[in-house]
């Protein structure tokens, strides 16, 4: 079970938007619709920010958005705020009833 | 609001068995439609799941860890616990609590984390 693929890190400047992308297989993200997405500042833990692809949480701004598409799935964040500057991890329902994460993305608001 | 509040050793002995409670309140430990569960972070790396207990009992676990990992629940008590033997230093992490949907779905809720060392 190797961990989903997400690039190390990405950046914006403050109102862009910017995609994080979040690589599996057939196994995992391609064949459940169960991918789920985590904000994480340093030194605290991981907040819930999407599942099942594309829901948000109670409480999560509507500027971050999910998508997939075959075994990558796709996080979005809008109108870029100094605030969202944080690692992001994406996550998977995966065979046999596993979870797996991907390896983090750094978002640096520029 | 439900809260998971983890409490154990900080620091292990290598080759020993590293033992983690998590208590849960504000929700019940018995609801059928999420399970509980342990993710760990080493220190500046990656979130690694660890596996999963529903209060039926039913486990899942991540394959990379099946072979030391036990995960059991005190529904009476309301906590559930880990156990990971044999351990390494490159077992010292981060230990979190956490409720997921499903057997191992989504984590809606983290506890604050626990930070555990291995070391002599």
């Amino acid at each position: 079970q190797s961990a989903l693929t997400q690039p190390p890190s990405a950046s914006g400047s403050p109102g862009q938007s910017v995609t994080i992308s979040c690589t599996g297989t057939s196994t995992d993200i391609g064949a459940y619709n169960s991918v789920s997405w985590y904000q994480q500042h340093p030194g605290k833990a991981p907040k819930f920010m999407i599942f099942d692809v594309s829901k948000r949480p109670s409480g999560v701004p509507d500027r971050f958005s999910g998508s997939k598409s075959g075994n990558t799935a796709f996080l979005t964040v809008s109108g870029l705020q100094t605030e969202d500057e944080a690692d992001y991890y994406c996550a998977s329902h995966a065979a046999s009833n596993t979870f797996i994460f991907g390896g983090g993305t750094k978002l640096t608001v520029l | 609001q439900l809260q998971l509040q983890e409490s154990g050793p900080g620091l292990a002995k290598p080759s020993e068995t590293l033992s983690l409670k998590c208590t849960v309140s504000g929700a019940s430990i018995s609801n059928s439609d999420y399970s509980w569960g342990w993710i760990r972070q080493s220190p500046g790396k990656g979130l690694e799941w660890i596996g999963t207990i529903h209060y039926s009992g039913t486990t899942h676990y991540n394959p990379s860890l099946k072979s030391r990992v036990a995960i059991s629940i005190d529904t009476s008590k309301s906590r559930f616990s880990l156990n990971l033997s044999s351990v390494t230093a490159a077992d010292t992490a981060v230990y979190y609590c956490a409720r997921q949907r499903g057997y191992a779905d989504y984590v809606g809720y983290w506890g604050q984390g626990l930070l555990v060392t291995v070391s002599s």
